[in-house]
């Protein structure tokens, strides 16, 4: 039983371009939350997602965005990509409850 | 919104000792406390989670304890060993519109001295 995958790894990109970030929940898994993790802080919420609908947005501005498919695997959007959008984001799915487990990660970069 | 602080931020222990690591939260309403570990470029395994209605639960060499009157809740590790060097995070899940976002501490960096 495969675990909550992401691709890609890795992933750099320049001041105002758009970056897709993918994320494969966990087998019986139906809600996936995004995070984004600066170096040396905790995990910060994005939004996230339950039958296909954004049910819940942390503070983060509408550049971020997201969208979840039928099978229940999840995207991240970020528009107009800024310095400070340099992080690793995580993935992380639930069960319909707030046990969550992680994905390993995406690490941007944008110079 | 939820707001958890994290103490201490760094924690050196020799193998073998006990560390402790304490959390406090803001809303009344979170009602589900899980504790994660992140391994250098690794992704955050939960180790150990309660639930409101439940003072501590013990997981081996893991205890986790919950003070809902002071909000505050703290993980446990005894007989520590090098391998459980790695950053430890707290987090606190306040239910709002039906979902169950995780608000997080800051991280505490533990070392284990062999």
């Amino acid at each position: 039983d495969a675990g909550v995958t992401q691709s890609p790894t890795h992933l750099i990109k320049t001041r105002g371009q758009q970056v897709t970030l993918r994320c494969s929940p966990k087998s019986g898994h139906d809600t996936v939350s995004w995070y984004q993790q600066a170096l040396g802080q905790g995990p910060q919420f994005i939004f996230q997602y339950y039958e296909e609908e954004e049910r819940q947005r942390g503070n983060f501005p509408d550049r971020f965005s997201g969208h979840q498919y039928p099978n229940y695997s999840s995207e991240l959007n970020v528009n107009a990509l800024l310095l400070g959008d340099s992080a690793l984001y995580l993935c992380a799915s639930s069960a319909g409850s707030d046990t969550q487990y992680f994905g390993p990660g995406t690490r941007l970069t944008v110079l | 919104g939820e707001n958890v602080e994290q103490h201490p931020s760094t924690l050196s222990v020799q193998e073998g000792d006990s560390a402790v690591i304490k959390c406090t939260y803001s809303d009344s309403a979170s009602n589900y406390f899980p504790w994660y570990k992140q391994e250098l470029g690794k992704r955050p395994q939960l180790i150990i989670d309660i639930r409101s209605n439940v003072g501590e639960k013990k997981d081996q060499r893991i205890a986790v304890t919950l003070n809902k009157t002071a909000k505050h809740f703290s993980l446990h590790i005894t007989e520590t060993q090098p391998e459980d060097s790695a950053v430890y995070f707290c987090a606190a899940s306040s239910p709002g519109a039906g979902s169950y976002q995780l608000t997080f501490g800051k991280g505490t960096k533990l070392s284990v001295i062999p």
